[in-house]
C-alpha cells in the first residue's frame, strides 16, 4: 500500500515570496491534516480536512497561510507571503476516520531565508 | 505547561542497554500514540494504544490511564533505533475535531 505522498521535499525562498506545498493521502482516507513542526518542537496542526471540508483551521495563520483539498483527495498548503519563521518542516498526514491511526508523509522542509 | 510532557529531552544510550522514555499527559485522552521521526523528517507511527500493554519485536508500550503516564520501552537497542522518539495524545472530544497533541520528542543516540 502506498504511504503519504509529500512533494518537494526541500524548498529555500526568500522571504516575501510564495511557496506551495502538495500532498496526497492514501487511497481512501477520509481525514486529511497539515502540521507545522519547528526545529527541537513538536508538530503543531495547522488544518484538518475531513473530505474536501475543513474541520479545524484554528491554528493556521489565515493571513499568509491557506489550504485546500478540493476533490477531497489531494491537498495543496501554501504560504503568502513567507516569513522567516515559517522555516520548518510541514508534514502531511492521513487516517481513514478522525479517531483512527494518522500516516505520516516524509514531510517538506522549508528554508526561508 | 504543555499538554504532553516528555522525559528526558535526549538520551544517550550504548548497544544492547534497555532504554525507556516516559510519556505524562494532563488532559483526558482516547488514544496516545508513539512515534519515531528520523533525521530525514518522516514519522513512523510505532504504536497507538489506550490501554496496557502492546509489544513489537523490540519495542513495548505501556499506558496507566488513571496516572495518565505511558512509557516506551526498548530492548537490546542498535544504532539504527537513533531518532526522536514522539508522544502524542488523541484528545477526548466528540465528532471530528478530536485532534493529536504532540511531545516535544525524545532525541535518542544509540552508540557503538
Amino acid at each position: 500500500e502506498a504511504g503519504v505522498a509529500q512533494s518537494p521535499r526541500y524548498k529555500i525562498i526568500e522571504k516575501r515570496q510564495s511557496v506551495a506545498f502538495w500532498c496526497n493521502p492514501i487511497s481512501g482516507h477520509a481525514t486529511l491534516y497539515w502540521y507545522q513542526q519547528i526545529l527541537g518542537q513538536g508538530p503543531k496542526l495547522l488544518i484538518q480536512f475531513q473530505n474536501n471540508g475543513v474541520v479545524d483551521d484554528s491554528q493556521l495563520p489565515k493571513d499568509r497561510f491557506s489550504a485546500e483539498r478540493l476533490k477531497g483527495v489531494d491537498s495543496t498548503l501554501k504560504i503568502q507571503p513567507a516569513k522567516l519563521e515559517d522555516s520548518a518542516v510541514y508534514l502531511c498526514a492521513s487516517s481513514l476516520h478522525p479517531n483512527t491511526e494518522a500516516f505520516f508523509g516524509q514531510g517538506t522542509r522549508l528554508t526561508v531565508v | 505547561k504543555n499538554e504532553v510532557e516528555q522525559s528526558p529531552q535526549n538520551l544517550t544510550a550504548q548497544e544492547g542497554e534497555f532504554i525507556t522514555i516516559n510519556c505524562s499527559y494532563s488532559v483526558g485522552i482516547s488514544a496516545l500514540h508513539w512515534l519515531q521521526q528520523h533525521p530525514g523528517g518522516g514519522i513512523v507511527s510505532l504504536f497507538m494504544l489506550s490501554s496496557g500493554k502492546k509489544k513489537h519485536g523490540r519495542l513495548i508500550a505501556t499506558i496507566n490511564i488513571q496516572e495518565k503516564h505511558s512509557s516506551l520501552h526498548i530492548t537490546a537497542s542498535h544504532p539504527r533505533d537513533s531518532a526522536v522518539y514522539i508522544c502524542a495524545v488523541r484528545s477526548l472530544t466528540t465528532g471530528t475535531a478530536s485532534k493529536l497533541t504532540f511531545g516535544t520528542g525524545t532525541r535518542l543516540q544509540v552508540t557503538l
